[in-house]
């Protein structure tokens, strides 16, 4: 069974410029939450969808926006990157809508660096 | 506002001793609590979860103790290896928070042969 996938691992952007990170969840997982990582301030969540629905947001400007696909996909996007929004990006995904312990597993992250 | 804090940012153990990570919190609505074990540059890998209702969960080498009153838990391995060298982080989830962790700043723990 594939865990959650996502991609790029690796991004270098430049301030100013938007970005998409993708994040495929485990096959039959509908729901996928974001974080974002930073040596400041720790893993913090972002938003979380289920059924192409976000279904919680944290505290972040809307800069950050997310959606999720119809297969389950889910991608966020950053606009007009910040030096500060240098960060591992994780998701994970989990099997429904009922909170954690259903499977909730994370992906590898990506790593992004803003230059 | 820290709701989950994990005071101590790092821990050394010898081999075979007993590592023990604290976790403390704030939010009464927590009901849920979960421990995790990272590696740089990789995501947080599920170690051990324990419920409100419970004050102790134990899988193997690890046991969760949770303490409601106080407001805390801890996390103890034993015997502590080598290979449990590795950033631990303790998260919170609330009964209305769909599938939202609150993590805590994570203790590396560095287990000496």
């Amino acid at each position: 069974k594939a865990g959650v996938t996502q991609t790029p691992r690796y991004l270098i952007k430049t301030r100013g410029q938007q970005v998409t990170l993708s994040c495929s969840p485990i096959s039959g997982h509908r729901s996928v939450s974001w974080y974002q990582q930073t040596p400041g301030q720790g893993l913090q969540f972002l938003f979380e969808y289920f059924s192409e629905t976000q279904r919680n947001k944290g505290n972040f400007p809307g800069r950050f926006s997310g959606r999720q696909f119809s297969n389950s996909r889910s991608e966020m996007n950053v606009s007009t990157l910040e030096l500060g929004d240098s960060a591992l990006y994780l998701c994970a995904s989990s099997l429904g809508a009922g909170g954690i312990g259903y499977g909730y597993t994370f992906g590898s992250g990506t790593r992004l660096t803003v230059v | 506002d820290q709701q989950v804090k994990q005071n101590s940012p790092s821990l050394s153990v010898q081999e075979g001793r007993i590592s023990i990570l604290n976790c403390d919190y704030t939010n009464s609505m927590f009901d849920y609590f979960l421990w995790y074990k990272k590696y740089p540059a990789e995501g947080p890998t599920f170690l051990i979860s324990i419920s409100s209702i419970k004050d102790k969960n134990e899988d193997g080498r690890f046991t969760v103790f949770l303490n409601k009153s106080a407001k805390h838990l801890s996390l103890h391995i034993v015997p502590s290896q080598p290979g449990d060298s590795a950033v631990y982080f303790c998260a919170a989830s609330g009964n209305n928070a769909g599938n939202m962790l609150t993590f805590g700043g994570g203790t590396r723990l560095m287990v000496k042969p």
